[in-house]
């Protein structure tokens, strides 16, 4: 079975601060995709970040990066020039067979003004 | 990327009682998929919406408490059937079209008195 797992439950970064949130995962496949979603208060999932396995570089969008180790089956998020808005729950995901997403725990990210 | 629609966007329900919930997107979309998202908890895939025919369901889900519709590639249901309190949850709908990511509707915050 596939495993997504984000060991931390929570953080807390200064704002304007960098923060990094971790994720590993498992599988036996060679192609995939791993995702950062976020998820605020008002419940709905917004897509950070992807990361197609196949593609060595670390996918970036504006402050959001990835740090992807595919032989250590590690994938991380560095969050700089954190914001308030930026407080939220973070989703780990990686997408399988037939495009099924398996999730890790989530991460509850905080904002200190 | 597409524009969602799920509705209700919450109820409060009573025991016994079935909920029909549904997603609707602005264009048509290859997959579609619904998720559960317990209290606290990470999102859980309960079955892939197949266009015109019957819903794959993963694991511990079954056709007969969670009936799925999809009869076009905009527009899926899921109904939550014979309800009690532990279906109380967050009920989400993603959409993904070609090799875009997938995308969430705002989902149906679903309690069960």
């Amino acid at each position: 079975a596939q495993t997504v797992t984000q060991s931390q439950p929570e953080m807390s970064v200064q704002e304007a601060e960098t923060v990094t949130l971790s994720c590993t995962y498992d599988t036996s496949e060679s192609d995939y995709y791993l995702f950062w979603y976020k998820q605020p208060p008002s419940r709905q999932m917004i897509l950070v970040i992807r990361q197609e396995a196949y593609k060595q570089q670390n996918a970036t969008e504006n402050r959001f990066s990835v740090n992807f180790q595919k032989a250590a089956k590690s994938f991380s998020l560095k969050i700089s020039d954190s914001q308030l808005g930026d407080a939220a729950m973070y989703f780990c995901a990686k997408s399988g067979a037939n495009s099924k997403l398996t999730f890790g725990k989530g991460i509850t990210l905080s904002v200190r003004p | 990327s597409a524009v969602i629609s799920q509705k209700p966007s919450r109820d409060i329900c009573q025991r016994g009682t079935s909920l029909t919930i549904q997603c609707q997107v602005d264009s048509q979309v290859t997959m579609m998929f619904w998720y559960r998202q317990q209290p606290g908890q990470s999102l859980t895939l309960i079955a892939t919406a197949n266009q015109g025919s019957e819903a794959t369901y993963e694991s511990g889900f079954v056709i007969d408490k969670f009936p799925i519709s999809r009869p076009n590639l905009t527009f899926s249901t899921l109904t939550v059937s014979n309800m009690s309190p532990e279906d109380s949850s967050i009920y989400l709908c993603s959409v993904e079209r070609g090799d875009q990511p997938q995308h969430f509707g705002d989902g149906t915050r679903l309690s069960i008195l």
